[in-house]
């Protein structure tokens, strides 16, 4: 499984945009990125997922450059309801039961 | 729609006591995933089965163990319990095949007294 490094925490401002970034310099062709929400006593809540290039949808924007060995989550004009805690993480398509590893995530704090 | 459910959603044990936690995926998801997160931790993977197999290990103790059965709900059993067994338990559901994406259930919070 590729190993990820994220920032440990970052602060914003409400209406700002943020982006966090993980690294994963030993990603494998057929390795997709997955990156996931946890608020407090809550389970994780899936965001967006991508191969490469640039994928969006209604909650953020994830953008891959093409050596895949890094990638951005992007939030964009955050609220105080974003604090919250952001996984990346990086694996392969399984044949079912692949299991989901969360390494260390990123606490994102959103100030009024 | 229909999300992953876990019950009960708050259990306390004495040391050495049993547990059962209890999980039903979305309908039609046939992959079951458990893990475990104590406080300020990250989730940590314990097991995970598929089409009502093992299909994964993770860091999960001896002392538990966890099965799928024909209707895919899954249940983790839990015994001798010990005082660093407390945390929150996640059930999380997926579709197996392709690349997946994991629903994650609100959760068991486990005191162990």
């Amino acid at each position: 499984l590729a190993k990820t490094t994220q920032p440990i925490s970052m602060d914003s401002y409400e209406g700002q945009e943020v982006n966090i970034t993980c690294s994963h310099n030993n990603i494998a062709t057929n390795d997709y990125i997955t990156w996931y929400q946890q608020f407090p006593s809550q389970g994780p809540r899936f965001i967006i997922q991508g191969y490469k290039t640039k994928v969006t949808n209604e909650v953020a924007s994830l953008f891959i450059p093409a050596d895949r060995k890094s990638s951005t989550l992007s939030l964009p004009r955050v609220s105080l309801s974003d604090t919250a805690v952001y996984y990346c993480l990086v694996g392969p398509p399984g044949t079912g039961g692949f299991k989901t590893i969360f390494g260390a995530g990123t606490r994102l704090f959103v100030k009024a | 729609a229909a999300g992953v459910i876990q019950s009960p959603r708050h259990l306390i044990k004495e040391k050495r006591e049993t547990a059962t936690l209890k999980c039903y995926p979305i309908p039609r998801h046939d992959t079951v995933y458990w893990y475990q997160q104590g406080p300020g931790q990250d989730p940590q993977f314990l097991i995970s089965f598929y089409e009502k197999m093992q299909s994964d290990k993770g860091s999960i103790p001896d002392r538990f163990s966890a099965q799928q059965f024909s209707d895919y709900h899954s249940e983790l059993n839990m015994s001798s319990l010990e005082l660093g067994d407390s945390a929150l338990y996640f059930c999380a559901s997926s579709l197996g095949q392709g690349a997946e994406k994991l629903f994650f259930g609100s959760g068991t919070q486990l005191s162990v007294l």
